[in-house]
């Protein structure tokens, strides 16, 4: 079966703390992708990358950047975290037409 | 600018009943996902279509690509198929999906 693991389902962290979401993934694929989830808003798409090193801004890359240093790994970063930053969080990998996802971390910013 | 919407956005039914959610895309795509959402968060992908008709168990997925339009259904429904359910399209030489905001789905015993 594919993976895609997120480190945490849920955190809760300070206003200005800087935040590591990590996501892993088994299956060697060469995209994956970061979502933030919102009622009302659906899944928007923060970041993306097609290979290692290699990253792309999504809808709303404001306030997050992202590193993928290995292919399997691939992490988001909220560099000095908000409360608008409360949301749950989707790690996504995808190969061909098939697609695969986290099981998704509840960031709590308080 | 692509766009994913579906039908409806809630909706409640008894045990038994024969479900239909709706999902409509403005651009032609090369694929259609409908996803599962339990409470908690965790996604699960339930079909992929790029033509025709899916079934798996009680559940069937179509699309008419000509109308640019997707229906799941889900025959004999139950409680536990309580979840949201999403719809999302990737477009030719894109590898970026775009989601609809999801149906809330409740049975009742």
């Amino acid at each position: 079966d594919v993976k895609v693991t997120q480190s945490s389902r849920y955190l809760v962290k300070r206003t200005g703390e800087k935040v590591f979401l990590e996501c892993v993934q088994d299956m060697d694929h060469e995209n994956m992708f970061w979502y933030r989830q919102d009622p009302g808003l659906g899944l928007r798409l923060i970041y993306f990358s097609y290979d290692v090193k290699m990253k792309e801004k999504g809808d709303i890359p404001e306030g997050y950047s992202v590193s993928r240093e290995k292919k399997e790994r691939f992490s988001l970063i909220l560099e000095s975290a908000s409360t608008n930053q409360t949301s749950m969080y989707l790690c996504a990998s995808t190969f061909n037409t098939e697609a695969f996802f986290g099981q998704g971390t509840r960031l709590t910013v308080v | 600018k692509n766009e994913v919407e579906q039908s409806p956005q809630n909706l409640t039914a008894q045990e038994g009943e024969f479900i239909t959610i709706n999902c409509s895309y403005s651009v032609g795509i090369s694929a259609l996902h409908w996803l599962q959402q339990h409470p908690g968060g965790g996604i699960v992908s339930l079909f992929m279509l790029s033509s025709g008709k899916k079934k798996h168990g009680r559940l069937i997925a179509t699309i008419n690509i000509q109308e640019k339009h997707s229906s799941l259904h889900i025959t004999a429904s139950h409680p536990r198929d309580s979840a949201v359910y999403i719809c999302a399209d990737r477009n030719f030489g894109n590898e970026k999906l775009t989601f609809g905001t999801g149906t809330r789905l409740t049975i009742i015993p």
